[in-house]
């Protein structure tokens, strides 16, 4: 069946630091959709991505849709201790359903 | 604000007793989920509901069986709880059947299961 992977499981970064999380799925993705969730928290939608080679920003955090839409990724750019979380990618295929990967947990040392 | 909200942020239960997690949503939601989620694993799903009294296995149902009796509310049922189910329990809504709709997820219910 359809799977999502992710890596890297963990990152650790200084302040200011970038930071990168990959998504690769075995099947072509209708649409690809990004959460964060903050410790002790729950997931939050962060954003959806749908088109081939779709590339989108917020403030500091930009989401890629691969061409062959089997990927994608979220950018950090200079991270902050607000950052910290778990970022969760979940892609849309043949069902319903959304597969999510395993997740980024994401540490920001001050 | 869609909200979504579980019976119980924590809960302690013994092996084979019967665990009834509660899920409620208040936005007329068509779609509901149970998630569960465990370091290194991720979101597994376990359960959804594409409507009221309808329901479809997710990728890990083993265990578990579920009810939607009404629109807004989603129940997960451990019939004889098990120590390899002591996890984190995510329930999520969302409007309608698709996945290019966002899913809101509730705040979580940590099961320990002694």
């Amino acid at each position: 069946g359809q799977q999502v992977m992710q890596i890297p499981q963990y990152q650790h970064v200084q302040e200011g630091e970038d930071f990168t999380t990959y998504c690769n799925s075995s099947t072509t993705l209708s649409n690809i959709q990004w959460y964060k969730q903050r410790p002790g928290g729950h997931p939050v939608f962060l954003i959806q991505l749908v088109k081939s080679g779709e590339v989108k920003k917020q403030k500091r955090l930009t989401f890629q849709f691969g061409e062959a839409k089997k990927n994608s990724s979220l950018h950090i750019t200079a991270t902050q201790t607000t950052d910290v979380g778990t970022y969760f990618c979940g892609g849309g295929g043949a069902t319903n359903k959304l597969i999510f990967g395993t997740g980024t947990l994401l540490a920001v040392q001050p | 604000d869609v909200k979504v909200t579980q019976s119980s942020r924590y809960l302690v239960k013994r092996t084979g007793e019967k665990v009834f997690l509660e899920c409620v949503q208040d936005m007329d939601h068509e779609n509901m989920f149970w998630y569960r989620q465990d370091p290194g694993l991720g979101l597994r799903l376990i359960y959804f509901s594409y409507d009221v009294k309808m329901k479809e296995k997710g990728d890990i149902p083993e265990g578990y069986s579920v009810s939607r009796e009404k629109k807004e509310r989603f129940s997960l049922i451990l019939e004889s709880a098990s120590t390899n189910q002591t996890s984190m329990y995510l329930c999520a809504s969302r409007i309608r059947a698709s996945p290019s709709y966002e899913q809101y997820f509730g705040p979580g219910t940590r099961l320990t299961v002694t």
